[in-house]
Protein backbone atom coordinates (compact mmCIF):
# COMPACT_ATOMS: atom_id res chain seq x y z
CA UNK A 1 0.00 0.00 0.00
CA UNK A 2 1.78 2.87 -1.21
CA UNK A 3 -1.31 5.72 -0.13
CA UNK A 4 -1.95 8.41 2.06
CA UNK A 5 -5.52 8.67 2.56
CA UNK A 6 -7.23 11.69 3.70
CA UNK A 7 -10.63 12.17 5.04
CA UNK A 8 -13.08 13.83 4.54
CA UNK A 9 -12.55 14.97 1.08
CA UNK A 10 -14.63 18.10 1.38
CA UNK A 11 -15.02 19.81 4.80
CA UNK A 12 -18.00 22.95 4.78
CA UNK A 13 -18.03 24.19 8.99
CA UNK A 14 -19.16 27.62 10.62
CA UNK A 15 -16.58 30.06 12.43
CA UNK A 16 -18.01 28.28 16.16
CA UNK A 17 -17.63 24.45 15.30
CA UNK A 18 -15.32 21.82 15.93
CA UNK A 19 -14.36 19.43 13.20
CA UNK A 20 -10.83 16.81 12.69
CA UNK A 21 -9.27 15.81 9.27
CA UNK A 22 -7.76 12.74 9.37
CA UNK A 23 -4.34 11.57 7.69
CA UNK A 24 -3.73 7.27 7.65
CA UNK A 25 -1.17 6.04 5.61
CA UNK A 26 0.27 2.21 5.93
CA UNK A 27 3.75 2.57 4.42
CA UNK A 28 5.34 1.59 7.66
CA UNK A 29 6.61 5.88 7.51
CA UNK A 30 7.64 7.65 10.66
CA UNK A 31 7.43 11.05 9.56
CA UNK A 32 4.32 12.45 8.79
CA UNK A 33 2.78 16.22 7.44
CA UNK A 34 0.05 18.62 7.34
CA UNK A 35 0.31 21.33 5.19
CA UNK A 36 -2.24 24.36 3.81
CA UNK A 37 -2.96 25.49 0.10
CA UNK A 38 -4.48 28.40 -0.75
CA UNK A 39 -6.02 28.71 -4.07
CA UNK A 40 -2.75 29.27 -6.50
CA UNK A 41 -0.51 28.78 -3.95
CA UNK A 42 2.11 26.31 -3.37
CA UNK A 43 1.59 24.34 -0.04
CA UNK A 44 3.01 25.74 3.30
CA UNK A 45 4.37 23.14 5.73
CA UNK A 46 2.56 23.82 9.28
CA UNK A 47 3.36 20.65 11.69
CA UNK A 48 5.95 17.83 11.01
CA UNK A 49 5.91 14.77 13.47
CA UNK A 50 8.45 12.27 13.83
CA UNK A 51 8.58 9.00 15.84
CA UNK A 52 4.75 10.30 16.85
CA UNK A 53 6.18 13.42 18.20
CA UNK A 54 5.58 16.67 17.06
CA UNK A 55 8.86 18.22 15.60
CA UNK A 56 8.30 21.24 13.78
CA UNK A 57 5.22 23.83 14.57
CA UNK A 58 5.34 26.77 12.10
CA UNK A 59 3.65 29.05 14.32
CA UNK A 60 0.36 27.94 13.26
CA UNK A 61 -2.32 29.44 15.13
CA UNK A 62 -3.67 27.24 18.14
CA UNK A 63 -7.23 26.90 16.61
CA UNK A 64 -4.83 24.20 14.68
CA UNK A 65 -4.24 21.26 17.05
CA UNK A 66 -2.15 18.10 15.61
CA UNK A 67 -2.52 15.18 16.90
CA UNK A 68 -0.49 11.97 15.97
CA UNK A 69 -2.31 8.96 17.91
CA UNK A 70 0.03 6.35 16.39
CA UNK A 71 2.51 5.51 13.20
CA UNK A 72 -0.42 5.43 11.67
CA UNK A 73 -2.65 8.00 11.92
CA UNK A 74 -2.39 12.00 11.94
CA UNK A 75 -5.45 14.05 12.70
CA UNK A 76 -5.97 17.84 12.47
CA UNK A 77 -8.36 19.24 15.15
CA UNK A 78 -9.75 22.66 14.05
CA UNK A 79 -12.11 24.88 16.28
CA UNK A 80 -13.17 28.54 16.13
CA UNK A 81 -11.66 29.22 12.47
CA UNK A 82 -11.99 31.95 10.17
CA UNK A 83 -13.45 32.39 6.77
CA UNK A 84 -9.47 33.01 5.87
CA UNK A 85 -8.85 29.84 7.12
CA UNK A 86 -10.82 27.84 3.89
CA UNK A 87 -8.14 25.90 1.89
CA UNK A 88 -6.84 22.44 0.77
CA UNK A 89 -5.14 20.96 3.84
CA UNK A 90 -2.49 18.05 2.62
CA UNK A 91 -1.23 15.32 4.49
CA UNK A 92 2.00 13.72 3.88
CA UNK A 93 4.37 11.25 4.81
CA UNK A 94 7.80 10.25 4.48
CA UNK A 95 9.85 6.78 5.43
CA UNK A 96 12.08 9.65 7.87
CA UNK A 97 12.09 13.26 8.46
CA UNK A 98 15.26 14.03 6.39
CA UNK A 99 16.40 16.05 3.91
CA UNK A 100 16.54 13.26 0.96
CA UNK A 101 13.35 11.46 1.74
CA UNK A 102 10.33 12.34 -0.46
CA UNK A 103 7.14 13.12 1.04
CA UNK A 104 3.75 11.21 -0.53
CA UNK A 105 0.89 13.43 0.00
CA UNK A 106 -2.48 12.51 0.15
CA UNK A 107 -5.53 13.96 -2.05
CA UNK A 108 -6.09 16.51 0.64
CA UNK A 109 -9.39 17.76 2.04
CA UNK A 110 -11.37 20.94 0.53
CA UNK A 111 -11.76 23.08 4.17
CA UNK A 112 -14.31 25.81 3.54
CA UNK A 113 -15.15 28.11 6.66
CA UNK A 114 -18.01 30.29 6.83
CA UNK B 1 17.98 29.61 4.32
CA UNK B 2 17.20 27.07 1.19
CA UNK B 3 14.20 28.47 -1.79
CA UNK B 4 13.59 27.80 -4.98
CA UNK B 5 12.62 30.34 -8.06
CA UNK B 6 10.12 28.92 -10.93
CA UNK B 7 10.61 31.10 -13.71
CA UNK B 8 7.02 31.75 -15.41
CA UNK B 9 4.22 31.02 -13.77
CA UNK B 10 2.03 29.70 -17.10
CA UNK B 11 4.15 27.50 -19.70
CA UNK B 12 1.94 26.91 -23.48
CA UNK B 13 3.10 24.35 -25.58
CA UNK B 14 1.58 22.01 -28.33
CA UNK B 15 0.98 18.67 -27.67
CA UNK B 16 4.07 16.60 -28.79
CA UNK B 17 6.92 19.58 -28.35
CA UNK B 18 9.42 19.96 -25.92
CA UNK B 19 8.13 20.80 -22.54
CA UNK B 20 10.95 23.39 -20.28
CA UNK B 21 9.65 24.19 -16.62
CA UNK B 22 12.53 26.28 -15.16
CA UNK B 23 14.09 25.73 -11.47
CA UNK B 24 16.85 27.77 -10.04
CA UNK B 25 17.85 27.01 -6.05
CA UNK B 26 19.33 29.35 -3.70
CA UNK B 27 21.88 27.19 -0.79
CA UNK B 28 24.53 27.18 0.74
CA UNK B 29 24.70 23.51 0.69
CA UNK B 30 24.34 20.80 -1.76
CA UNK B 31 20.64 20.66 -1.99
CA UNK B 32 17.94 18.40 -2.31
CA UNK B 33 15.48 18.93 -4.77
CA UNK B 34 12.55 17.30 -5.52
CA UNK B 35 9.66 18.10 -8.65
CA UNK B 36 6.01 17.76 -7.77
CA UNK B 37 2.80 17.59 -10.20
CA UNK B 38 -0.17 18.70 -9.03
CA UNK B 39 -3.60 17.88 -11.14
CA UNK B 40 -6.44 20.20 -10.76
CA UNK B 41 -8.33 19.22 -6.89
CA UNK B 42 -5.57 16.52 -5.85
CA UNK B 43 -2.69 16.17 -3.71
CA UNK B 44 0.95 16.60 -5.21
CA UNK B 45 2.79 13.44 -7.29
CA UNK B 46 6.32 13.14 -7.02
CA UNK B 47 8.07 12.92 -10.38
CA UNK B 48 11.82 13.03 -9.78
CA UNK B 49 14.38 13.93 -7.06
CA UNK B 50 18.01 15.11 -7.04
CA UNK B 51 19.80 13.71 -4.33
CA UNK B 52 23.58 14.00 -5.75
CA UNK B 53 23.46 10.26 -6.86
CA UNK B 54 23.62 11.91 -10.53
CA UNK B 55 23.73 15.17 -12.56
CA UNK B 56 20.75 13.50 -14.79
CA UNK B 57 17.58 12.32 -12.67
CA UNK B 58 14.96 10.39 -14.95
CA UNK B 59 11.40 10.23 -13.21
CA UNK B 60 7.73 9.12 -13.87
CA UNK B 61 5.94 10.03 -17.20
CA UNK B 62 9.10 10.63 -19.16
CA UNK B 63 10.31 13.47 -17.27
CA UNK B 64 13.80 14.29 -16.53
CA UNK B 65 15.73 17.07 -14.80
CA UNK B 66 19.27 17.93 -15.06
CA UNK B 67 21.16 19.29 -11.76
CA UNK B 68 23.52 21.75 -12.95
CA UNK B 69 25.47 23.57 -9.79
CA UNK B 70 27.20 26.28 -12.19
CA UNK B 71 23.62 27.74 -13.19
CA UNK B 72 22.07 26.45 -9.71
CA UNK B 73 19.31 25.33 -11.74
CA UNK B 74 17.34 22.01 -12.05
CA UNK B 75 14.86 21.85 -15.00
CA UNK B 76 12.24 19.68 -15.98
CA UNK B 77 12.19 18.52 -19.61
CA UNK B 78 9.70 15.79 -21.04
CA UNK B 79 10.78 15.77 -24.79
CA UNK B 80 7.07 15.82 -25.78
CA UNK B 81 3.81 17.10 -24.53
CA UNK B 82 0.89 14.91 -24.09
CA UNK B 83 -2.53 16.68 -23.29
CA UNK B 84 -2.21 14.37 -19.47
CA UNK B 85 0.79 16.58 -18.77
CA UNK B 86 -1.31 19.98 -18.44
CA UNK B 87 -1.19 20.37 -14.02
CA UNK B 88 0.42 22.47 -12.11
CA UNK B 89 4.57 21.50 -11.05
CA UNK B 90 6.24 22.91 -7.97
CA UNK B 91 9.79 22.66 -7.97
CA UNK B 92 10.64 22.11 -4.15
CA UNK B 93 14.29 21.99 -2.17
CA UNK B 94 14.61 20.17 1.38
CA UNK B 95 16.48 22.27 3.86
CA UNK B 96 18.47 21.25 6.52
CA UNK B 97 15.22 21.98 8.84
CA UNK B 98 14.15 18.93 6.95
CA UNK B 99 10.98 20.74 5.39
CA UNK B 100 10.17 20.86 1.93
CA UNK B 101 10.05 24.69 0.56
CA UNK B 102 8.43 24.92 -2.17
CA UNK B 103 8.48 27.59 -5.32
CA UNK B 104 5.29 29.59 -6.14
CA UNK B 105 4.51 26.73 -9.16
CA UNK B 106 4.14 26.52 -13.35
CA UNK B 107 0.90 26.10 -14.75
CA UNK B 108 1.32 23.71 -17.75
CA UNK B 109 -1.06 24.19 -20.07
CA UNK B 110 -1.07 21.90 -23.97
CA UNK B 111 -2.37 22.83 -26.65
CA UNK B 112 -3.60 20.36 -29.08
Amino acid sequence: DTEVTQTPKHLVMGMTNKKSLKCEQHMGHRAMYWYKQKAKKPPELMFVYSYEKLSINESVPSRFSPECPNSSLLNLHLHALQPEDSALYLCASSSRQGNYNEQFFGPGTRLTVL
Amino acid sequence: AQSVTQLGSHVSVSEGALVLLRCNYSSSVPPYLFWYVQYPNQGLQLLLKYTSAATLVKGINGFEAEFKKSETSFHLTKPSAHMSDAAEYFCAVSDHGNKLVFGAGTILRVKS
